[in-house]
């Protein structure tokens, strides 16, 4: 059974810092790995997804990472701002016989402090 | 209105009270999803359509019965909850297929609360 965890539960950090949030994964036979954002109370937003075949994938301020032979993923954020506070999670992606399943870690809670 | 939308955005109701949670995509997918999301525990899948057929029921109890009349809608029919049935109902959408990447849009969820 897959399993996804995120490393650290919660990060407080200054406005401008570069931070990095940590994703792992038991079964490494992923489709792909998706990261999204949520804000209290929200649906998920779709920051970045990356195919089982890539490396990294970039937008804007945000870099993810995938290193699917040792089932790990990294979210870096560069120069952090308040408006980047949320929950931060990751889900992997497999393939069945009838579509598609994520499973998702239990994200990292982040606050960005002026 | 557009990407996936759902309603009611909160929903109190009692024990023995039916209610139903609605959502709808506007993105031309073909596969839908419900997952649940409790406090401190991962999203949780608990039903997936695939061009309006049920693909996966993840043993989910039979108080909770889903309904996907057509590609852009999807239900989910409530009945003699549990308090510990509360939590963020969240509604997603993709396109389904053998090729692609699946990519999920989700709605903002219904926050339930059973007294």
């Amino acid at each position: 059974k897959q399993e996804v965890t995120q490393i650290p539960a919660a990060l407080s950090v200054p406005e401008g810092e570069n931070l990095v949030l940590n994703c792992s994964f038991t079964d490494s036979a992923i489709y792909n790995l998706q990261w999204f954002r949520q804000d209290p109370g929200k649906g998920l937003t779709s920051l970045l997804l990356i195919q089982s075949s890539q490396r990294e994938q970039t937008s804007g301020r945000l870099n993810a990472s995938l290193d699917k032979s040792s089932g790990r993923s990294t979210l870096y954020i560069a120069a952090s701002q308040p408006g980047d506070s949320a929950t931060y999670l990751c889900a992997v992606r497999i393939l069945t016989g009838g579509g598609n399943k994520l499973t998702f870690g239990t994200g990292t809670q982040l606050k960005v402090e002026l | 209105e557009t990407g996936v939308t759902q309603t009611p955005r909160h929903l109190v109701m009692g024990m023995t009270n039916k209610k139903s949670l609605k959502c709808e995509q506007h993105l031309g997918h073909n596969a839908m999803y419900w997952y649940k999301q409790s406090a401190k525990k991962p999203l949780e899948l608990m039903f997936v359509y695939n061009f309006k057929e049920q693909t996966e029921n993840n043993s989910v109890p039979s108080r909770f019965s889903p309904e996907c009349p057509n590609s852009s809608h999807l239900f989910l029919h409530l009945h003699t909850l549990q308090p510990e049935d509360s939590a963020l109902y969240l509604c997603a959408s993709s396109q389904a297929g053998t090729s692609g990447t699946y990519e999920q849009f989700f709605g903002p969820g219904t926050r339930l609360t059973v007294l």
